[in-house]
């Protein structure tokens, strides 16, 4: 049974660009959560979806951020436009009950 | 709202035993989660708590005191792969709702 897998692992964008990270929930799970952690603080809750459904994005930026969780596929968390305040690790989890992370994805806005 | 304090760092020795503190404020409490985190990869879950009381698991025993809102964290026969950041999150509300972290609290363990 595959943990949670999340792509790419490194990630680097130039100012400006779009960012698009993927996570793949464990099997079985339908509820994914990201989260974005910063260099030296503590994880930060983003949003929550189900399947085709945002539940909770109570923690995402009002601009420039947005997530889906399609019926079929990974769920994504897009960034447009990048700033240098955007490079941190974002992780995504999935649950049934306890929520597992996945190995996170590293981005760097240069 | 929610929030969770827990020292920010703690040193001890290999072999020893170290208590990690977590206190917390939130409302509709819904259990609280213990993970530990190595410098650059992903948080592993270590244990839950939605019951007062003390949970056992090996080396490391998870305590949760509701009244009071607070845990902690107990690592026994110290080694140096205990070397990590050590993550305190509450959950509130009902079914799979969002964790709230605390900061981490980095443990160092020296021979």
């Amino acid at each position: 049974n595959a943990g949670v897998m999340q792509n790419p692992r490194h990630l680097v964008r130039r100012r400006g660009q779009e960012a698009r990270l993927r996570c793949s929930p464990m099997k079985g799970h339908s509820h994914v959560y990201w989260y974005r952690q910063l260099p030296e603080e503590g994880l930060k809750f983003m949003v929550y979806l189900q399947k085709e459904n945002i539940i909770d994005e109570s923690g995402m930026p009002k601009e420039r951020f947005s997530a889906e969780f399609p019926k079929e596929g990974p769920s994504i968390l897009r960034i447009q436009q990048v700033v240098r305040g955007d490079s941190a690790a974002y992780f995504c989890a999935s649950s049934s009950y306890e929520q597992y992370f996945g190995p996170g994805t590293r981005l760097t806005v240069t | 709202g929610q929030n969770i304090d827990q020292p920010t760092e703690m040193t001890a020795t290999e072999g020893a035993i170290v208590q990690i503190n977590c206190t917390y404020q939130t409302s509709g409490f819904n259990g609280l989660f213990w993970y530990q985190q190595h410098a650059g990869e992903a948080p592993t879950f270590l244990s839950y708590n939605v019951l007062d009381g003390l949970e056992e698991k090996g080396r490391f025993s998870s305590f949760l005191s509701r009244s009071k809102g607070y845990s902690y964290l107990l690592l026994k026969e110290l080694q140096m792969k205990d070397s990590a950041s050590y993550l305190c999150a509450v959950r509130s509300g009902t079914g799979f709702q969002k964790l709230v972290f605390g900061t981490g609290t980095r443990l160092l363990v020296s021979p």
